[in-house]
């Protein structure tokens, strides 16, 4: 049972242009999300999270929406560039990041110069 | 400041040899996770530990063993390899401090290939 679905395997992007990738959850007791960028022959790393109780955090390029009534995330990169070509994984917990994090199974971002 | 090291990073290993993937952090996080990733499947939870001595089952532990003798130490061992076992398994720790705010900090990984 995947809780945490990314439903795009892929997606490519013109330079400058915004990317948008979207995760969705089934979980109600999720209340704590975040997003991961995984370069090849690398481990995930920390990209920006997002609590519950907002439905928006921003950090430079990077947004983070969260519609909870529709158990819907989406992580905006605005603009994009080459350097953001990599695989974006979503995760989620509950008790506000206290429990341990489910993934998702990643959408490979490709930036198109 | 190193993070979490895993060694090896690649290794190929003959139906029904065994290994042990080494994890190491230097942050004094008290929980650490083993994760695998396989292709189009995201990131599975093997085994987790939340603290020196405690360690506890995730989604799929079959095949594999764990132990936690110190905080800095986890260690992961495959008994008997087989061909699905053939993954990228990446080890992770955090604290509850670093949790709530950055998630689980990860290594480079160990690419195993069960031949």
């Amino acid at each position: 049972d995947q809780q945490v679905k990314q439903n795009s395997p892929s997606l490519s992007v013109q330079e400058g242009r915004i990317s948008i990738l979207n995760c969705d959850y089934t979980n109600s007791m999720f209340d704590y999300f975040l997003w991961y960028k995984k370069y090849p022959a690398e481990g995930p790393t920390f990209l920006i999270s997002i609590s519950s109780i907002k439905d928006k955090n921003e950090d430079g390029r990077f947004t983070v929406f969260l519609n909870k009534s529709a158990k819907h995330l989406s992580l905006h990169i605005v603009p994009s560039q080459p350097g953001d070509s990599a695989v974006y994984f979503c995760a989620a917990s509950a008790n506000f990041g206290n429990e341990k994090l489910t993934f998702g199974t990643g959408t490979r971002l490709t930036i198109i110069p | 400041n190193a993070g979490v090291t895993q060694t090896p990073k690649f290794r190929i290993l003959k139906i029904g040899q065994s290994m042990t993937l080494q994890c190491t952090q230097d942050m004094n996080h008290n929980y650490m996770y083993w994760y695998r990733q396989d292709p189009g499947m995201g990131l599975k939870l093997i085994y987790y530990s939340v603290g020196a001595g405690i360690t506890d089952k995730g989604e799929v532990p079959n095949g594999y063993n764990v132990s936690r003798s110190t905080t800095e130490d986890f260690p992961l061992r495959l008994e008997l390899a087989a061909p699905s076992q053939t993954s990228v398994y990446f080890c992770a720790s955090s604290s509850r401090a670093t949790t709530p705010n950055y998630g689980y900090t990860f290594g480079s990984g160990t690419r195993l290939t069960v031949v």
